[in-house]
């Protein structure tokens, strides 16, 4: 059964702090695993990882995949109150469907 | 913004009645999407679609059929509505900034009475 687990399932941490959050997958031939952010709506995208060890950056996030291990980690350098969210990982669950399964999410909180 | 909409965007119901919830899109996409939310549970994939009048079954698919007439509606259709359906309904579109993010619509708040 394809599953996506995410971990730790809640943090609080203060303000300038560094976080790590984590993703482990079982899926049938994977293709992509994405992180998404998500505020009192919709999930915003971040970003989408395919190959193993190349690190995607955008500003203080950034994140990297390792498909030996079957996971991925997101770390946020120097939080902000603005950075509190649910991080959500999701996982295409057979190459080619563009079908995902996300996990339950991380529920991070920044507190001044 | 993705141009995605969702209607209505709260709707309480009554258990037995059908509900049909409806996701309108301006981008051409082919590929949408419904998720339920639910505390616990994360998103979990309802139905999906590829192309008009074709669509495949999620997860959670039980209870819910969908509809693709037109590329820019996917509709959901709660045929008789459950208490176990009270849920916040996402629908999304596939994105073509890397060809697999997803943009999701603002949600529906499903509330079965």
């Amino acid at each position: 059964e394809d599953k996506v687990v995410q971990s730790p399932l809640s943090l609080v941490v203060h303000e300038g702090d560094t976080v790590t959050l984590n993703c482990s997958y079982e899926v049938t031939n994977f293709r992509s695993l994405l992180w998404y952010k998500q505020e009192k709506k919709a999930p915003t995208f971040l970003f989408m990882l395919t190959s193993s060890g190349i690190e995607k950056k955008s500003g203080r996030l950034s994140s990297i995949l390792d498909k030996k291990e079957l996971f991925s980690i997101l770390n946020i350098t120097a939080t902000q109150t603005g950075d509190s969210a649910v991080y959500l990982c999701a996982v295409e669950t057979t190459s080619g469907t563009y079908k995902y399964i996300f996990g339950t999410g991380t529920r991070l909180k920044v507190l001044a | 913004d993705a141009g995605i909409t969702q209607s209505p965007r709260h709707k309480v119901t009554e258990t037995g009645t059908p509900v049909t919830l409806r996701c309108h899109q301006t981008e051409n996409h082919r590929y949408m999407y419904w998720y339920r939310q639910d505390p616990g549970h994360g998103l979990r994939l309802i139905h999906y679609s590829y192309g008009v009048k074709d669509t495949d079954k999620g997860e959670v698919s039980d209870g819910y059929s969908v509809s693709r007439s037109k590329t820019e509606d996917f509709l959901l259709t709660l045929e008789s509505a459950t208490s176990s359906q009270t849920s916040v309904y996402f629908c999304a579109i596939q994105g073509v900034l890397t060809g697999y993010e997803q943009y999701f619509g603002p949600g529906t708040r499903l509330t079965v009475t």
